[in-house]
């Protein structure tokens, strides 16, 4: 158990709609970060918070967002859903930048019909 | 941009046999480097890093050594068990500026068989 922990486990929905993941990092962990996992793209970087503010952007599409809390916990929205939206989505959380190891928690399968 | 090339398998090896798992990189600054592990069903888990040039990451019998001369850093163990069965990853972090989202290669499926 990595300590970052991930809702939902599962997540069906229809094209064009919305949806929210949430993520939790290890405790006293600042950075939070996203990726997705596809068959065809493989494990991308998606975007990086760090206590509160956003960090870097990876191949975050527009109409995905993301957001850190107070709390430290991420949302990561996804809109205007695609059938190649479908995916594993992973939170991972490190104690601050410059290289630290990353935390995966047991990621979100988004299946877009 | 930075990139991570690593063999893809499935790479098929009997217990007990020698593993090595080969990884490349090109990066624009000094990365840190990483290997994780997934086993079917769940996340990533970090099996071991490596920060600067020669340095070597070991965990659960695997090693790596960062070679920055070959821009590589090869995961190697000298007895795989069928446990050791997962796909692994290869990645790196290029953390200017403290951006470190990891860039990952695309996995090398390891089937050990009994």
């Amino acid at each position: 158990d990595s300590g970052v922990t991930q809702t939902p486990k599962h997540l069906i929905t229809a094209t064009g709609q919305r949806v929210t993941l949430r993520c939790s990092p290890r405790s006293g962990d600042l950075s939070v970060y996203w990726y997705q996992q596809s068959l065809d793209q493989g494990l991308q970087f998606l975007i990086q918070y760090y206590n509160g503010e956003e960090r870097a952007k990876g191949n975050i599409l527009e109409r995905f967002s993301a957001q850190q809390f107070p709390d430290l916990h991420s949302e990561l929205n996804l809109s205007s859903l695609e059938l190649g939206d479908s995916a594993l989505y992973f939170c991972a959380s490190s104690v601050g930048t410059g290289g630290h190891e990353q935390y995966f928690g047991p990621g979100t399968r988004l299946t877009v019909t | 941009g930075d990139s991570v090339t690593q063999m893809e398998g499935p790479v098929t090896l009997s217990e007990e046999a020698f593993l090595t798992i080969n990884c490349t990189y090109t990066a624009t600054g000094y990365p840190s480097l990483f290997w994780y592990v997934q086993y079917p069903g769940e996340g990533l888990q970090l099996l071991l890093k490596a920060t600067k040039a020669d340095d070597k990451g070991s965990n659960k019998g695997f090693e790596a050594t960062y070679r920055k001369e070959t821009t590589s850093f090869h995961l190697e163990k000298g007895s795989v068990q069928v446990s050791d069965s997962a796909v692994y990853f290869c990645a790196l972090s290029d953390s200017g500026g403290g951006a470190d989202g990891l860039t990952f290669g695309k996995g090398t499926h390891l089937i050990i068989q009994p």
